[in-house]
Formats: C-alpha cells, structure tokens, sequence
C-alpha cells in the first residue's frame, strides 16, 4: 500500500513532442504529489506538486492531472525542450504522521533536438 | 545560502571497512533524511530525523546508523560495508510542519559510494 508505481522507465521524444509520465498509488491517505525532477549528477529538485481537492494544475509548461478515482496522477511536459532530457520521480504522501514521501522508481526522459 | 552539503562525494571502501557520510544544512530544517537511489528503484528511504536528538528507521536501515546532535547535521555512518551497501547517497531536508514550503525536500549533491 506503500508503492507509488511509475511508467514508463524511460521515454524519448523529439523536441516540441508531449512527453507523459505516469504514477498509480494504493494508499488512499495520499493527499500530497510531488514531482521530483534530477539532472545527471545533481540531487532531485521539486518541479510542481499537486492536492487531490483538484484535477489539474499547471506550472509553465508542466502539467499534473490527477485523477483521484482511479489513484493516478501524471505530469505533461508541453513543448518539450532538450533541456528537459533529466530523470523524473513522482512522489507521495499523507496527512498523518511524519509524511514521509514515498518515490516512484522514476522514468529518464531524453528529449532529441 | 549553501543548502544541503554532503561530503564526500565519492569514496570506494573495501569490504568491511567502515565510514560516515557527511551532511550538513544551513537552512534550520527541522526534518531530515538520507535516501539511497539505485538504477531502476528510485529513492529509498534509510533514516530520517525530526529534530536534533530524534531519529527514526526507514525502509532500508540495516547496516547503516545515524545520529542528529545538531540541528544542522545529520551524518550517516556504514558499518562493516558490503558490495550491495554500494550506491548513491542523498541527504535531503524540509522545514516541517505548519510552514510555508514545508513539503519540500531540498536535497544534496549526493555522495557515490562504491564498495569493492
């Protein structure tokens, strides 16, 4: 109940292509998803995060859509940009207690020019 | 402002010889981790701290201890190292509860260890 499963492992796309990324969970006290975005040789970074009171929420060109009923969620890179050739995690966590986060096993996304 | 430092930031050990990772924030988090991050698995969770003089297991704490004396450091210790000990290391902090931002994890650089 713990797991945050997340697909695809890896992901290439051309530039200006929509690459998306997937993430289902189990635990229904969840109420807090993160996404996690690491460059090669650097420590992961917070990209945008969402709360499950809505469907979507965008942050430039990324986007969460969270769909509560069926406990996915996922991030949408619009207009992809070789810049954003890096690794992915989603995340999540509840209300109660130390709210730990629980990673999904993350997806490399490599952007071509 | 400095963040999460952790040192070194690769090291080899040889089977069963023993060593602390460093990590040091300068931001007055309160709530502390260190995760190891293996190709295909993602993060996960070894330590955590809520505060200085309070520290708690994770998912994966067999073979490693932790301390938190300071509210600024977190050091992690391996104990008789092993080749399955071998990995990325990242130290990772966020401010608590009840504060603006305080969902968010900043990690380090992590620390690379190899065990041979």
């Amino acid at each position: 109940q713990q797991q945050v499963k997340q697909s695809p492992q890896s992901l290439i796309v051309q530039k200006g292509g929509i690459p998306i990324i997937n993430c289902a969970y189990e635990n229904t006290a969840f109420d807090y998803f993160p996404w996690y975005q690491q460059f090669p040789g650097k420590g992961p970074a917070l990209l945008i995060a969402i709360r499950p009171d809505v469907s979507e929420k965008k942050e430039g060109r990324f986007t969460i859509s969270f769909n509560k009923s069926a406990k996915q969620f996922s991030l949408h890179i619009m207009d992809s940009q070789p810049g954003d050739s890096a690794t992915y995690f989603c995340a999540a966590s509840g209300n109660t207690g130390f709210q730990k986060l629980v990673f999904g096993t993350g997806t490399r996304l490599l952007v071509s020019p | 402002n400095a963040g999460v430092t952790q040192t070194p930031k690769f090291r080899i050990l040889k089977i069963g010889q023993s060593m602390t990772l460093q990590c040091t924030q300068d931001m007055n988090h309160n709530y502390m981790y260190w995760y190891r991050q293996d190709p295909g698995m993602g993060l996960k969770l070894i330590y955590y701290s809520v505060g200085a003089g309070i520290t708690d297991k994770g998912e994966v704490p067999n073979g490693y201890n932790v301390s938190r004396s300071t509210t600024e450091d977190f050091p992690l210790r391996l104990e008789l190292a092993a080749p399955s000990q071998t990995s990325v290391y990242f130290c990772a902090s966020r401010p608590g509860t009840g504060i603006s931002g305080a969902n968010v994890l900043t990690f380090g650089a992590g620390s690379r260890l190899t065990v041979l």
